[in-house]
């Protein structure tokens, strides 16, 4: 099956820091989607990238599709306290929605 | 417009007991998926239902667990026996149109403890 690999695992930055994190994938995906998950929530959709090359915005929040259609990146700029999360990369699979492991991001005031 | 909404929030169940897992997808949303999520892990899709049809259930371990979404009322997934290592958050989604690409929306968990 598709396998997402998101990198970096962890993340300790300062308040005001830019903040980079990317997904890639073995095999091609039509749709990527980023989605943030608060301490005992569910999570909420942040960005969804429809073609290959797009790059989208969200407030502070970047996201491009990657031309090869096997790599996304996710940018927040000026990081603020409440960025603190889980970051997910997540892409259709057939009928679901194939998940990578996550990116923990904490900011430190 | 209320989100998708599930209950309980939190679960507790003795080795054996039986569990029942209860979502209502965002109004006029037909689509529903079931995951699963360990401490430091990602999301794993388990089942993909319409109202009264289980559209795909390749995720869901075969003995045990079971889920359907009625004409009326909730989607219930419901695991039988329960064993410690079924502890887990159990995510529901919804979305309006159904197949790969669509975006779905998640309900806040609810987490299982099997003591």
């Amino acid at each position: 099956g598709q396998q997402l690999n998101q990198s970096p695992q962890s993340m300790f930055i300062q308040e005001g820091e830019d903040v980079s994190m990317n997904c890639t994938s073995s095999s091609i995906f039509n749709t990527w989607l980023w989605y943030k998950q608060d301490p005992g929530e569910g999570p909420v959709l942040l960005i969804a990238l429809y073609k290959a090359g797009e790059l989208t915005s969200n407030g502070r929040l970047t996201a491009q599709f990657g031309i090869t259609r096997k790599d996304s990146f996710l940018n927040i700029s000026a990081s603020i306290p409440s960025d603190v999360g889980i970051y997910f990369c997540a892409g259709p699979n057939n009928n679901d929605m194939r998940f990578g492991a996550g990116t923990r991001l904490t900011v430190k005031p | 417009n209320a989100g998708v909404m599930q209950n309980p929030r939190h679960l507790v169940r003795r080795r054996g007991q039986e569990a029942r897992l209860r979502c209502s997808p965002m109004k006029g949303h037909s689509h529903v998926y079931w995951y699963r999520q360990l401490p430091e892990e990602g999301l794993k899709f388990m089942v993909y239902l319409q109202k009264e049809n289980i559209i795909d259930e390749s995720g869901m371990p075969k003995e045990r667990f079971s889920a359907e979404f009625p004409k009326e009322g909730p989607s219930i997934l419901r695991i039988q026996q329960v064993v410690r290592g079924d502890s887990a958050a159990y995510f529901c989604a919804s979305s309006k149109w159904g197949g790969p690409g669509y975006e779905q929306f998640f309900g806040p968990g609810t987490r299982l403890t099997v003591l």
